[in-house]
């Protein structure tokens, strides 16, 4: 069956110390891994996607990596802006979304 | 990035009443659109795939009489659900796939509306 295991459910940081978050999937026929950033109240905004194992993508403080098995969201020297629970899902060959529960990040100044 | 707007962000409604939830693509054509519930500190659960011009496609396990999906046109989706008990406030999403990215897979969100009933 597919999965998307996201790990660790919570973490908490000091504002400049950095870390990663993971996202480790079993997911037939992987067209795409998503990440995407939630904050309360409102709905998922688009962060990455990664097709390949080896592939990065960076966004400001935020570098996504993608293996065979997993992938990392590796935030450096994080702000308190960046706290919010990111979501990774993905896409099987049928094109359908399989999300993780996310990580809730919060960053302390 | 693409735009999704849905309405209304808020609504607290008396049990046994029905309210309707709008999705709409404000830059862009969506073939497909997407409802999705949430509830606390859990991600999001698929409730159906919408597909303009045709029936929705429903998980198993949501009933497709008490969440009516209706994708009229190519830039809005609608999802009533009827007959509102406790047991169905949630945090309802949307989200849509631009008619030109099937193959990426990028999905745009709306910002979702809060459903409390009374």
């Amino acid at each position: 069956e597919d999965q998307v295991t996201q790990s660790p459910e919570a973490l908490r940081l000091q504002e400049g110390e950095s870390s990663s978050l993971n996202c480790s999937y079993t997911v037939s026929g992987l067209r795409g891994l998503f990440w995407y950033r939630q904050d309360p109240g409102k709905g998922p905004e688009f962060l990455f996607t990664l097709y390949s194992a080896g592939e990065e993508k960076e966004k400001e403080r935020l570098k996504a990596t993608l293996t065979k098995k997993e992938s990392f969201l590796h935030i450096t020297a994080p702000k308190p802006e960046d706290s919010a629970t990111y979501l990774c899902a993905g896409m099987d060959s049928n094109y359908q979304l399989i999300w993780g529960a996310g990580t809730k990040l919060i960053i302390k100044p | 990035g693409a735009v999704v707007s849905q309405h209304p962000s808020r609504v607290i409604c008396k049990s046994g009443t029905s309210v309707k939830i709008e999705c709409r693509s404000l830059d862009f054509q969506a073939t497909t659109m997407f409802w999705y519930r949430q509830f606390p500190k859990q991600s999001l659960m698929l409730m159906a795939t919408s597909n303009e011009g045709s029936k929705a496609t429903y998980e198993q396990g949501v009933e497709k009489d008490k969440f009516l999906i209706n994708h009229a046109s190519l830039t809005l989706s609608t999802l009533t659900v009827t007959s509102a008990h406790p047991e169905d406030s949630s945090f309802y999403i949307c989200s849509a796939r631009d008619r030109r990215g099937h193959s990426t897979g990028e999905l745009f969100f709306g910002e979702g509306s809060r459903l409390t009933v009374l």
